[in-house]
């Protein structure tokens, strides 16, 4: 089946210590996210990537990197520089639709990133 | 600021009962979107919306463009469908990338 699968599911890191989220998708879509989420918050974004090679910083992108270097794959990366990294991560994807006023958004499981 | 604010934050209802939750916004949006958040974390798409209604099974989602407010309904609510519901847009003129979030609305649903 068609989707968007994160891993891991939970993870604790060191202070001081990068750490990569990989989130892949089969949906054939352009368009891929990362958004944290925090208690309390709305889901906040931290980058996005409209195609491949490409990507863009979203509202929170201090302390993380991306790539985009297959269609299917937009790992994250949480570097040391992250102040508070523990938080509930979510990979979307959806379809580029320029044109299109909205298109429907599908969301991974999310990673639970703990800093120990 | 664009915002988007949900309400209720908290929702406890009975089976059977009739659930609303609203979403306002404080712009002008081309979409507006409506998600399930369960306890392990998964978020679902339930609707997308730019005008008008949609129904899919139990639930229905309406959008009222002149006020800005959309709402949710789930009539003959079940204690399966308590779960966060969060609604998001993406406003008009911005970035068609860009989804702003509500804080959502935590229903709990008891038998």
């Amino acid at each position: 089946d068609g989707g968007i699968t994160q891993s891991p599911k939970y993870l604790f890191r060191k202070e001081g210590q990068n750490v990569t989220l990989s989130c892949e998708q089969n949906l054939n879509h352009d368009a891929m996210y990362w958004y944290r989420q925090d208690p309390g918050q709305g889901l906040r974004l931290i980058y996005y990537s409209q195609i491949v090679n490409d990507f863009q910083k979203g509202d929170i992108a201090e302390g993380y990197s991306v790539s985009r270097e297959k269609k299917e794959s937009f790992p994250l990366t949480v570097t040391s520089a992250q102040k508070n990294p523990t938080a509930f991560y979510l990979c979307a994807s959806g379809d580029r639709g320029w044109r299109v006023a909205g298109n429907t958004i599908y969301f991974g499981e999310g990673s639970w990133l703990t800093v120990v | 600021k664009n915002e988007v604010e949900q309400s209720p934050q908290n929702l406890t209802a009975q089976e059977g009962e009739f659930i609303t939750i609203n979403c306002s916004y404080s712009v002008g949006i081309s979409a507006l979107h409506w998600l399930q958040q369960h306890p392990g974390g998964g978020i679902v798409s339930l609707f997308m919306l730019s005008s008008g209604k949609k129904k899919h099974g139990r639930l229905i989602a309406t959008i009222n463009i002149q006020e800005k407010h959309s709402s949710l309904h789930i009539t003959a609510s079940h204690p399966r469908d308590s779960a966060v519901y969060i609604c998001a847009v993406r406003y008009s003129g911005g970035s068609n990338y860009k989804l702003t979030f509500g804080k959502g609305t935590l229903l709990t649903v008891n038998p």
